[in-house]
């Protein structure tokens, strides 16, 4: 396995355009994160999965966003209408229920909205 | 809802010399606080991590104090080398167990490790 994998990397996109990333999570983690990271910041909490269950929404996550886990593998995260604001670093982690609670991250995918 | 701050943003130091970094949260109920190193370009690698039923841990050159009843915890690096220098970052959750283990993270301390 080699880790947790984000697709794309990099995204520049226009204003009001709509934009989807992937994430493969590592495949026995049975638990999926999304985050958002500005520049200079840490990273804040959007959604999680338990298998293709989303458990929590962060307050963060508009009605613009929405993101799915259909067979408990990998998730998808579109942003519709994308705004200036949206711009910043999409991280993807991955955890398990069982033993270590450590979450791996992916290496994120950085969204530009010009 | 929980609130972590992150003490300095910024550190130098000569290699060889010892590094700290601080963090205090707000959540009495946190149980766990991982510790992260993000190199540029990259996703947040986790370093060590400590759960509340602890006081300190060790890995190497690297260690983690915490303490509930002030609720601060720190990363210790020992012998620090340039390598280390990237932007470490500490967080908190409540999730250990059944509940969703989100994190809530400080604001980053940017370690820079002069040769």
């Amino acid at each position: 396995d080699t880790g947790v994998s984000q697709d794309p990397r990099h995204k520049i996109t226009k204003r009001g355009q709509n934009v989807t990333f992937r994430c493969d999570p590592i495949s026995e983690h049975n638990r999926l994160y999304w985050y958002r990271q500005t520049l200079g910041q840490g990273p804040e909490f959007l959604t999680y999965f338990q298998n293709e269950a989303q458990l929590e929404k962060s307050r963060l996550l508009s009605d613009r966003f929405s993101a799915e886990r259909p067979k408990g593998s990998f998730s998808t995260l579109e942003i519709q209408r994308t705004e200036q604001g949206d711009s910043a670093m999409y991280l993807c982690a991955s955890s398990s229920t069982q033993g270590d609670y450590g979450y791996t991250f992916g290496s994120g995918t950085r969204l530009t909205v010009v | 809802g929980e609130n972590v701050e992150q003490h300095p943003s910024t550190l130098s130091v000569q290699e060889g010399d010892s590094a700290v970094i601080k963090c205090t949260y707000s959540d009495s109920a946190s149980n766990y606080f991982p510790w992260y190193k993000q190199e540029l370009g990259k996703g947040p690698q986790l370093i060590i991590d400590i759960r509340s039923n602890v006081g300190e841990k060790k890995d190497q050159r690297i260690a983690v104090t915490l303490n509930k009843t002030a609720k601060h915890f720190s990363l210790h690096i020992t012998e620090t080398q340039p390598e280390d220098s990237a932007v470490y970052f500490c967080a908190a959750s409540t999730g250990l167990g059944n509940a969703g283990n989100m994190l809530t993270f400080g604001g980053g301390t940017r370690l820079m490790v002069k040769p």
